[in-house]
């Protein structure tokens, strides 16, 4: 499935660094998620965005920023992560916040904190 | 919250094999999906089946949403159906998605 895409695929950097991953839906959905997904835990839900609006924070740590352009594109803006945050990061989209017909995710972008 | 549950939790095949994954969820679900996520970290869409029986080439699932169970079937398995099976249950008004915790499933030669 090409339906939603996610750059970088991996990305290492530094606790002082400041990185952005993108994430690009072609479906024509109007709510768009991310999640973290870290070792031997359940996927996380991070944030969730409907028309571009925020609707959800799940208690999220503000050195991570989400923007949402468009009801196409979502980023995650990253900076002074610790290397608690080295995990993999799934973008996701779905027609709205009902999920009548489901979720779907990107590739995943591989985060490596150092 | 519910809470969704998958077993086996661990699973190794012969190539070949047959298989079948469960998925147990505590409350009822509007919906329920199924995922693969492949070595390199992507989650596939397998199904999206909120109740009956759905079939696509070797796998095919059953949600029998009354009894709050799902089942995922892998005939005749490939090294390529290796990784990880993820079921997701949406419940409530503003749909909240609770995965479970996977089955690993490990195929070899």
């Amino acid at each position: 499935e090409t339906g939603v895409t996610q750059t970088p695929r991996h990305l290492v950097m530094g606790m002082t660094n400041k990185k952005s991953l993108k994430c690009e839906q072609h479906l024509g959905h109007n709510a768009m998620y991310w999640y973290k997904q870290s070792a031997k835990k359940p996927l996380e839900l991070m944030f969730v965005y409907n028309f571009k609006e925020q609707t959800e924070n799940n208690s999220v740590p503000s050195r991570f920023s989400p923007e949402c352009p468009n009801s196409s594109h979502l980023f995650l803006h990253l900076h002074t992560l610790q290397p608690e945050d080295s995990a993999l990061y799934l973008c996701a989209s779905s027609q709205d916040r009902t999920l009548t017909w489901g979720i779907y995710f990107g590739e995943g972008s591989w985060l490596t904190v150092v | 919250g519910i809470q969704v549950e998958q077993s086996p939790p661990d699973l190794i095949l012969q190539e070949g094999a047959n298989s079948t994954l469960r998925c147990n969820f505590s409350d009822s679900v509007n919906n329920l999906q199924w995922f693969h996520q492949n070595p390199w970290g992507q989650l596939i869409n397998l199904f999206y089946i909120p109740s009956g029986t759905k079939q696509n080439g070797r796998l095919s699932a059953t949600t029998v949403a009354t009894e709050r169970y799902s089942l995922l079937y892998i005939s005749s398995s490939q090294t390529t159906d290796s990784g990880v099976y993820f079921c997701a249950a949406f419940s409530g008004g503003y749909q909240k998605v609770t995965f479970g915790t996977g089955t690993k499933l490990q195929v070899i030669p």
